[in-house]
């Protein structure tokens, strides 16, 4: 059974504080590996995929890179609008097209 | 920028009704699917559908549940005879190709909450 764990749970972070979020997975044959992020009341909002360890994607403030059993998001100099969950989510290759999400990272940046 | 919508936002029932959610996917999008979240747990996998029929199902998407795309836009699920524990924020999500599916690159609604009394 293909298994997603982040941590932490929550991380409240001042701006400007850089940090890093952990994404552990256990899956039969990785075919992908995604970052999405989530505001209060909202649907998912996609921000990476990343295929094989060694990889890295960026977008903005944040970097999201992959190894053989885990991923970090890693925020640099986030700003308030940074807060929300951010979930990862794995897809194997004998799942078709169905994701198995974390449970998310709740993060709070105070200004 | 196109989006994917959701109707109703929220939709409070009786134990024991059925209850249909709606999802209007993005135009040029082929592959569609339901996901749901319970309060504090995580978002879930349902049901994917491509060329009208079913393409994957998880464990959760038993015989209460139905999909159908009835016209060229809408994107339904319906759940007959509702349980407690069917509470949840129900999110459509869509993606442009075969391909597209397959890299995650899901574009969400912003969810159906369903409250079952």
């Amino acid at each position: 059974e293909d298994q997603v764990t982040q941590s932490p749970e929550a991380l409240r972070l001042q701006e400007g504080e850089s940090s890093s979020l952990n994404c552990s997975y256990t899956v039969s044959g990785l075919r992908g590996l995604f970052w999405y992020r989530q505001d209060p009341g909202k649907g998912p909002e996609f921000l990476f995929t990343l295929y094989s360890a060694g990889e890295e994607k960026e977008k903005e403030r944040l970097k999201a890179t992959l190894t053989k059993k885990e991923s970090f998001l890693h925020i640099t100099a986030p700003k308030p609008e940074d807060s929300a969950t951010y979930l990862c989510a794995v897809q194997a290759q004998t799942s078709g097209s169905r994701l198995t999400f974390g449970e998310g990272t709740q993060l709070t940046v105070n200004p | 920028e196109p989006e994917v919508t959701q109707t109703p936002s929220h939709q409070v029932t009786q134990m024991g009704q059925e209850v249909i959610l709606r999802c209007v996917p993005i135009s040029n999008h082929l592959y569609f699917y339901w996901y749901r979240q319970i309060l504090g747990q995580k978002v879930e996998f349902l049901v994917s559908f491509y060329n009208n029929e079913i393409s994957e199902k998880s464990e959760i998407f038993d015989d209460q549940f139905s999909v159908e795309r009835p016209d060229g836009s809408n994107f339904t699920l319906k759940i007959r005879s509702t349980k407690l524990e069917d509470s949840a924020m129900y999110f459509c999500a869509s993606s442009e190709t075969v391909f597209g599916a397959n890299t995650g690159e899901l574009f969400f609604g912003e969810g159906s909450r369903l409250t079952v009394l």
